[in-house]
């Protein structure tokens, strides 16, 4: 109920190509979905974040397309960059109160020129 | 956001010891959570950090292998008991924030720790 699927584990992209990584979850409680990006040696950076009400969020070159019916959403980069090249977590959990999140596995873009 | 820092930065610890990382925070906050992170894995949750009372841990992880202390709204402390050498990770303290205009918490982590034990 509580677990979080996302694909690929690894993702190579041509500098100026689009990457998408996609998430899954079970629990149609969750009603928040933010993902973070974390880069060799630091903790993760919230990046973008979406509820339910909505089904697409963009912010520069990040956006976030979000299905209810199929309990799914998934983080495109725009104009991919090198700089972009860090694991993205997506992540579910609820909008209300203090709760945890629930992380998926995590996906590791190379961003190649 | 929030400005966390954590201590130390990382660490080599020999078997059969403890140590304790601290978290602190730059404002006061009301949720603190503390997870582990293996090397290339995902973050999993230890414990959530209760100002006054005892951590609430979750399944797998028990006080007396990760004792928590939250003395105060800004601070607190993870202890790694006992270590072995499957300990070696990255531990990494979270706060949540409640943001107004949104209405929803939003998770902040600090750089983590990273933890080797031989």
């Amino acid at each position: 109920q509580q677990q979080v699927k996302q694909s690929p584990q690894s993702l190579i992209v041509q500098k100026g190509g689009i990457s998408i990584i996609n998430c899954a979850y079970e629990n149609t409680a969750f009603d928040y979905f933010p993902w973070y990006q974390q880069f060799p040696g630091k903790g993760p950076a919230l990046l973008i974040a979406i509820r339910p009400d909505v089904s697409e969020k963009k912010e520069g070159r990040f956006t976030i397309s979000f299905n209810k019916s199929a309990k799914q959403f998934s983080l495109h980069i725009m104009d991919s960059q090198p700089g972009d090249s860090a694991t993205y977590f997506c992540a579910a959990g609820h909008s209300g109160g203090y709760q945890k999140v629930t992380f998926g596995t995590g996906t590791k873009l190379q961003v190649i020129p | 956001s929030a400005v966390i820092s954590q201590k130390p930065s990382r660490d080599i610890c020999q078997r059969g010891t403890s140590l304790t990382i601290q978290c602190q925070v730059d404002s006061q906050v009301t949720m603190m959570f503390w997870y582990r992170q293996q090397p290339g894995q995902s973050l999993t949750l230890i414990a959530t950090a209760n100002q006054g009372s005892e951590a609430t841990y979750e399944s797998g992880f028990v006080i007396d292998k990760f004792p928590i202390s939250r003395p105060n709204l800004t601070f607190s402390t993870l202890t790694v008991s006992n270590m072995s050498p499957e300990d070696s990770s990255i531990y990494l303290c979270s706060v949540g924030l409640l943001r107004p205009a949104g209405g929803y918490n939003e998770q902040f982590f600090g750089p983590g720790t990273r933890l080797t034990v031989l």
